[in-house]
């Protein structure tokens, strides 16, 4: 069975520190993996996509990387800040018709 | 811009009255599916689509039904609502031209959906 798994669930942080959220998967013939940010109430904003040939994509303070063969993704954070409050969803398509598989989520707060 | 549009965005209806929450998006993707979000079960794809007319069941189909007609398109039925149905929904869409091309999934803002 294709699993996701996010550590921690839920972090509380003050602002300024970096920080780092952990995403593994059971399978290692993943396509692309994807990190997303849910708000409160809101829709699912895509932050970063890595296919299966990279390593590793950036996008301001965010940085992704991806081991497929240990099955490990991360997500790293720089100089957190409060409106990066938010959940963090990473999902891999391992090519089942481009469905995603998802994990629960690590809930981020970063205070002043 | 490129856009995921739902509607409605908040639902409250009694069991068994049929339902229908729309989904377009105007970047003329051939992909687009449904996922529910519930707590503790994170998001399982409902239906998907390849293209007009080419639809297909994702991990929990029971009790919806799909339609694709137009491209831009992909509205959600509920024939009989049950409360189990109760949950946060998004649409998403892709280009789906095929494996090793870069693509990304983009997400309607979800329909909170409440049945009683």
């Amino acid at each position: 069975k294709q699993e996701v798994t996010q550590i921690p669930a839920a972090l509380s942080v003050p602002e300024g520190e970096n920080l780092v959220l952990n995403c593994s998967f059971t399978d290692s013939a993943i396509y692309n993996l994807q990190w997303f940010r849910q708000d409160p109430g809101k829709g699912l904003t895509s932050l970063l996509l890595i296919q299966s040939s990279q390593r590793e994509q950036t996008s301001g303070r965010l940085n992704a990387s991806l081991d497929k063969s240990s099955g490990r993704s991360t997500l790293y954070i720089a100089a957190s800040q409060p409106g990066d409050s938010a959940t963090y969803l990473c999902a891999f398509d391992a090519g089942n018709n481009r469905k995603l598989i998802w994990g629960l989520g690590t809930s981020l707060a970063v205070n002043p | 811009e490129a856009q995921v549009t739902q509607n409605p965005r908040y639902l409250i209806t009694v069991t068994g009255k049929k339902l229908t929450v729309t989904c377009s998006q105007n970047m003329n993707h051939e992909y687009m599916s449904w996922y529910r979000q519930d707590p503790g079960l994170g998001l399982r794809q409902i239906y998907y689509s390849m293209n007009v007319e080419v639809t297909d069941k994702g991990d929990v189909p029971e009790g919806y039904k799909v339609s694709r007609k137009e491209k831009r398109n992909f509205p959600l039925i509920l024939e009989s609502p049950s409360p189990n149905q109760t949950s946060l929904y998004f649409c998403a869409t892709n280009e789906g031209r095929g494996r090793g091309v870069p693509w990304e999934q983009y997400f309607g803002p979800g329909t909170r959906l409440t049945v009683t």
